[in-house]
């Protein structure tokens, strides 16, 4: 089983959607959960940490439930800048500077 | 200020040669991390540095890759004897450290022909 386990996608979704992304992570031991974005051909970027609170960042809402070690992302009225693959990530162990582990991404198109 | 660079941004190498791979990461910062990435995947980690000292290997798939950041700022990733399988993006990642967030370089896309 993977670490860090999300549904690929694609999603394929009109302006002004909603919608959301779900991931599963099975090591116990991280602390640090992230929402990463990688555009086609380009490094991965933070989109936004990931509390246990949960935490809004403008259109974009993320949630942690550590009891079921489960990461969520919504994203309120999508435009077509939104359009990219969205990496959920989880910290190797710990807290502070340790490896990050990836899932495999899941891909969004926001089409006109 | 300036990201993390990484040079050359492609290379094509025939099996069997030896590739080396450069990371210049952000003046200052303390960690560098390096990640694979193959087609359709997301990054998976091979080795990370705190300044001079490789504190984890573990992800390393095989005696043949070798990282080194012998003054704490440039790092080489080389990977010796390459294989059809060693094709992927590497991307090098650093930060302060303290659990700060990792901003990562534009990658090198290595192809094994």
């Amino acid at each position: 089983r993977k670490e860090v386990e999300q549904d690929p996608g694609p999603f394929n979704v009109p302006e002004g959607a909603t919608v959301a992304f779900n991931c599963t992570y099975s090591n116990s031991a991280s602390q640090s959960f992230f929402w990463y974005r990688q555009d086609c051909r380009k490094e991965p970027k933070l989109l936004m940490s990931v509390y246990s609170s949960g935490n809004e960042d403008g259109r974009f809402t993320a949630q942690l439930n550590r009891a079921s070690q489960y990461i969520s992302l919504l994203i309120r009225d999508s435009k077509l800048s939104d359009s990219a693959t969205y990496l959920c990530v989880v910290n190797k162990r710990g807290s502070g500077n340790t490896p990050l582990v990836f899932g495999k991404g899941t891909r969004l198109s926001v089409i006109a | 200020g300036a990201g993390v660079s990484q040079s050359p941004r492609y290379k094509v190498a025939k099996r069997g040669q030896d590739v080396a791979l450069r990371c210049d990461p952000i003046s200052g910062h303390v960690s560098l991390f390096w990640y694979q990435q193959a087609l359709g995947q997301g990054p998976e980690f091979l080795t990370y540095f705190q300044n001079e000292a490789q504190l984890d290997k573990s992800g390393l798939p095989s005696d043949r890759f070798f990282a080194e950041r012998p003054e704490g700022s440039v790092s080489t990733l080389k990977i010796q004897r390459t294989q059809q399988e060693d094709s992927a993006v590497y991307l090098c990642a650093s930060t302060l450290g303290g659990g700060s967030e990792q901003y990562f370089g534009p990658g090198t896309r290595l192809l094994v022909l």
